[in-house]
């Protein structure tokens, strides 16, 4: 079936530190990547997505590249700061027109320390 | 941007009675709704599909009879959580898919419960 799987947390980094958090999936078809951000008692957010391969979602320094070949959706961002200190869910979406599920990953914790 | 709203944020309920959250999307249409349940350290679980006007698909393992979920409108979709138990206790997040920008889902800050 379809499922995500990310890297365990938690990340620790000093800040200007370079991330990259790990993803990979299984689809059938060909699924739409998302990564989402849930910062300290706030709900998730979309920080960047890409809905077909070879495609670069990036947004707030943040970036990550639909490689089919790997089946992987990986997160990088070339300079942490204290302020990206968050848990990021990588997730698929399955199931086309109405229904757009999402499938997530168990979160990656991200601390980045001054 | 768009906003989701739930309520309550958090509720303490005896074991046994019943407990309504409130999912909104303040400003946009949301046809599609869906409720996730997050256990600690864990990822988000889908529960259910609501959509606008027509009963809620559950998913697998998911008691529909436990869970009501109602999405009355456009913008406002209702998880009960009927005869709680200690093992209900969770954090319950809504999702709302915007019906202009079919892609993308907006999540709610989510609902704490705690049946003790």
């Amino acid at each position: 079936g379809n499922s995500v799987t990310q890297m365990e947390g938690p990340v620790t980094l000093s800040e200007e530190a370079f991330l990259t958090i790990n993803c990979t999936y299984t689809a059938t078809g060909y699924p739409s990547l998302f990564w989402y951000v849930q910062y300290p008692g706030e709900g998730l957010q979309l920080l960047l997505k890409a809905t077909k391969a070879d495609d670069k979602g990036s947004n707030k320094g943040f970036e990550a590249t639909y490689r089919k070949e790997t089946t992987s959706f990986h997160l990088e961002k070339g300079s942490v700061q204290v302020s990206d200190s968050a848990v990021y869910f990588c997730a698929l979406s399955r199931g086309g027109g109405a229904t757009n599920k999402l499938i997530f990953g168990t979160g990656t914790l991200l601390a980045v320390q001054p | 941007g768009a906003v989701v709203s739930q309520h309550p944020s958090w509720v303490i309920c005896k074991s046994g009675t019943s407990v309504k959250i409130e999912c909104r999307s303040l400003d946009f249409q949301a046809t599609t709704m869906f409720w996730y349940r997050q256990f600690p350290k864990q990822s988000l679980m889908l529960m259910a599909t609501s959509n606008e006007g027509s009963k809620a698909t559950y998913e697998q393992g998911v008691e529909k009879d436990k869970f009501l979920i109602n999405h009355a409108s456009l913008t406002l979709s209702t998880l009960t959580v009927t005869s709680a138990h200690p093992e209900d206790s969770s954090f319950y997040i809504c999702s709302a898919r915007d019906r202009a920008r079919k892609e993308t889902q907006y999540f709610g800050p989510g609902t704490r419960l705690l049946v003790l």
